[in-house]
Formats: structure tokens, sequence, C-alpha cells
């Protein structure tokens, strides 16, 4: 069975640096391209980027001079950074395995991050 | 981007009722239309993929229909676990893009 579990700081500074890692079990991470999504509280979804098994990145153009996404097949896990961080990046953050055909079959459970002095 | 956009937003509904949500694509998406259900606190869960395929485990009241820019979910039988809200994403370009959420709540 798939699961995916985030992990990083719950609490972020404005201007900062957050970094997130997600770790993946009962699979290969290098099967699967594998995103991030976040979620502002009471709103909808919003996409962050994926990586492919090989190492090539997408990011939504909205965030894409903020964002690196990386991959280390060791330790089975994928990592998200997001420089300067201010108050709309306050949000739950997941990480999720996209298919080929697109769709997020597999979810991780979510991790809160807010951006505070 | 292509943008999504569900209707209703928010719907009332009750055990047993047939209930019906709507997306709509900005362009045509052929059949790149995925549904999942989220509940309070928690992950969302894929329901349908590729517009109209049940994914593993959904119960079978569930059901996805339509192509191109119009697209349905339907429940058939509401049951009072599927009081959540239900977000359509497009994965025909990139960035893949969700709907705004269509919350079913209780009557």
């Amino acid at each position: 069975q798939v699961q995916l579990q985030e992990s990083g700081p719950g609490l972020v500074k404005p201007s900062e640096t957050l970094s997130l890692t997600c770790t993946l079990s009962g699979a290969s991470i290098s099967n699967y391209f594998c995103s991030w999504i976040r979620q502002p509280a009471g709103k909808g979804l919003e996409y962050v980027g994926r990586i492919h098994p090989g190492g090539s990145v997408s990011y939504n153009s909205s965030l894409q001079s903020r964002v690196t996404m990386s991959l280390d097949t060791s330790k089975n896990q994928f990592s998200l950074m997001l420089d300067s961080m201010s108050a709309a990046d306050t949000a739950v953050y997941y990480c999720a395995t996209i298919s080929y055909s697109g769709y997020m079959p597999y979810w991780g459970q979510g991790t809160q991050v807010t951006v505070s002095s | 981007d292509i943008q999504m956009t569900q209707s209703p937003s928010s719907l009332s509904a009750s055990v047993g009722d047939r209930v019906t949500i709507i997306c709509r694509a900005s362009q045509s998406i052929s059949t790149s239309l995925h549904w999942y259900q989220q509940k309070p606190g928690k992950a969302p869960k894929l329901v349908i993929y590729g517009a109209s395929s049940l994914e593993r485990g959904v119960p079978s009241r569930f059901s996805g229909s339509g192509s191109g820019t119009d697209f349905i979910l339907t429940i058939s039988s509401l049951q009072p676990e599927d009081f959540a809200t239900y977000y359509c994403q497009q994965s025909f370009n990139s960035p893949p893009t969700f709907g705004g959420g269509s919350k079913v709540e209780f009557k």
C-alpha cells in the first residue's frame, strides 16, 4: 500500500524559505511522478509543481520564480523549497503522486504551514 | 491556464437523494477530468478518473460522465459518509487545475 508523509516546520517567518519533505513508503519513488499541492484554509486546491522520476521538474508559473523541487531516490523522498514566504503562502501543503494520465491517486495527510513573525 | 468551474458551490441533500455536480472547463479537455472527495481535515481522495472510471474501492453509487468541456459527477443514493466537498481537476494541460469545490451538506 502506497503511503506518503509530509514533514517540515509548521511555522515560517516572512521572507524566509520553506522546506518540506515527502517520504514515500510501500513503493519506489522511481516509479512515480510526485507533486505538491497546497490549500489555504477554507479555500480550494492549488497545484505547486511536480517532479519526474528522472529529476525533471514542472512548476506552476505563478510560483515558478520561488519554487525548487528535488528528489532523493536513496531515501525514497522528494522535497519542496519555497522562497520568500509571505502570509499568502499560509496553507496546508500536500504531497501526492501523479499518474501518467494526470490524476493523483495517493496523497499525504497534509502539513499546516503558517507564515508569521 | 485552463479554468475549471464547478456548480453548485454548495448543496443541501438528504440520505438517499440523487446528487449531481457539474464541472465545466474553459476549453476542451477531452476526458482528462478527475474527481476528488475531501472531508474536513483530510486529504482529497480520488473518486473518478478519466471522466468516468471508478477508482478502486469507491462505491458504485459514484459515477462520472462527460467529455470536452462539460462533466458531471453523480451520487445515485447519498450516504452519510458522502457528505464532503468534491473537486474536479483537469490534466489536459499543465499546470493541472482544480475547480473551486462543491460542498454537499446535510439538509
